[in-house]
């Protein structure tokens, strides 16, 4: 299995400054036929499914705000939100999607402070 | 747009076997997507424990394999979910999930159920 290790597990933020959490895979999750990293982002909202946000590591899903964005290749990955809005507090949620089982992060809880 | 709902009992009593059925609509379920079941224990992060192919095709978590069986019903347009012998560590959110393939092995979820509590207790 690929382990997914998120750090840190919660962070306190003022609104509008910069959320970082980082994601690091025990192998790589880089398809090299297509040169693609299968590595997601979710949000999850209490009482709310996740939500996709970004996808291949660095591709914003449909919809989602520019304020989030995704870094990293191979094994080591980054979810950035530029400026933190209320509305951003939630549960994130890394995951690969390079081989079964589909494994994900612990999550990373994320404040305002 | 696609919806997932998930139904079936809340509670389940030890040893027993929990069974869910997730309902598809705005979508054929016979269509290039994987249909997942994934788990959120009270207060946890998210476990995967499995999915199918419309063609019957499953892959399931080696953690929970010998007591997982997923299932499609593509008359009903619906898939399900059963785990036998369970304890109060199966007490869950489940939710399903569309992963929709892309090729190349590019399956991401991108549509989710509300999930349902299962609680195991006698």
């Amino acid at each position: 299995d690929i382990v997914m290790t998120q750090s840190p597990d919660s962070l306190a933020v003022s609104l509008g400054e910069r959320a970082t959490i980082n994601c690091k895979s025990s192998q790589s999750v880089l398809y090299s036929s297509n040169n693609k990293n299968y590595l997601s982002w979710y949000q999850q909202k209490p009482g709310q499914p996740p939500k996709l946000l970004i996808y291949w590591a660095s591709t914003r899903e449909s919809g989602v705000p520019d304020r989030f964005s995704g870094s990293g290749t191979g094994t080591d990955f980054t979810l950035t939100i530029s400026s933190l809005q209320a509305e951003d507090v939630a549960a994130y949620y890394c995951q690969q999607y390079y081989s079964t089982p589909r494994t994900f992060g612990q999550g990373t809880k994320v404040e305002i402070k | 747009q696609v919806q997932l709902q998930e139904s079936g009992p809340g509670l389940v009593k030890p040893s027993g076997t929990l069974s869910l059925t997730c309902a598809v609509s705005g979508g054929p379920i016979s269509s290039s997507n994987w249909w997942s079941w994934v788990r959120q224990s009270p207060g946890k992060g998210l476990e995967w424990i499995g999915e199918i192919y419309h063609s019957g095709s499953t892959n399931y978590n080696p953690s929970l394999k010998s007591r997982v069986t997923i299932s499609v019903d593509k008359s009903k347009n619906q898939f399900s979910l059963k785990v036998s012998s369970v304890t109060a560590a199966d007490t869950a959110v489940y939710y399903c999930a569309r992963g929709r393939d892309w090729g190349y092995g590019d399956v991401r979820f991108d549509y989710w159920g509300q999930g349902t509590l299962v609680t195991v207790s006698s």
